[in-house]
């Protein structure tokens, strides 16, 4: 199986920041990328796929890069209804694989 | 409004089994591959199992001859039947509609907020 690593774990950040997240695959996922928000007790919320590409409805202040094994999740200018868990997930092959999560608070 | 709504859920002993469901309304149900995703208590997301209008079904190794998904296209429900359940088990269910935008099978754009399953003696 395909192993998504996350970091940080978590970071705590003030309005307004620029935040970045990074996932690592450990094998080539090529663009097969997707990133989602979860808030406590709460449906995750699909924010990104093939990498880079924004869901219908995503503030662009989110944005996502990278190919291969290498990826990020960018949030320009943090706003407070944005502390939440985030997830990679690569779709390259099945079985489907997430990251460990990135927990981001707001200062 | 796509909903997708999971229930069944509870408290059940290790070595046992239990069912779960998820409604699925606001789509053509008999288009869609439907997915079930867990999160065991204070971790992240780990892929369970798919169902697809052509009667394909896939599992991650770990449930593979325990658990069925199934879907009944009448009632636009998706289930997972679950047997011989282990502590591990236990996790927040969730279904998932497959995002059929992305080019590639695999991924979510829309997810329920779960059922609760607990495995403990």
């Amino acid at each position: 199986d395909i192993q998504m690593t996350q970091s940080p774990s978590s970071l705590s950040a003030s309005v307004g920041d620029r935040v970045t997240i990074t996932c690592r695959a450990s094998q080539d996922v090529n663009t097969y990328l997707a990133w989602y928000q979860q808030k406590p007790g709460k449906a995750p919320k699909s924010l990104i796929y093939a990498a880079s590409i924004l869901q219908s409805g995503v503030p662009s202040r989110f944005s996502g890069s990278g190919s291969g094994t290498d990826f990020t999740l960018t949030i320009s200018g943090l706003q407070p209804d944005d502390s939440a868990t985030y997830y990679c997930q690569h779709y390259s092959v099945y079985p489907v694989t997430f990251g460990g999560g990135t927990k981001i608070e707001i200062k | 409004q796509v909903q997708l709504v999971e229930s069944g859920g509870g408290v059940v002993q290790p070595g046992t089994s239990l069912k779960v469901s998820c409604a699925v309304s606001g789509i053509l149900f008999s288009s869609y591959v439907i997915h079930w995703v867990r999160q065991a208590p204070g971790k992240g997301l780990e892929w369970v199992a798919l169902t697809s209008p052509d009667g394909n079904k896939h599992y991650i190794d770990s449930v593979k001859d325990r658990f069925i998904v199934s879907r009944d296209e009448s009632e636009t429900t998706v289930y997972l039947q679950m047997n011989s359940l282990r502590v591990d088990d236990t996790a927040v269910y969730h279904c998932a509609r497959e995002f059929r935008g992305s080019g590639r099978a695999g991924t979510f754009d829309v997810l329920g907020q779960g059922t609760k399953v607990t495995v403990s003696s």
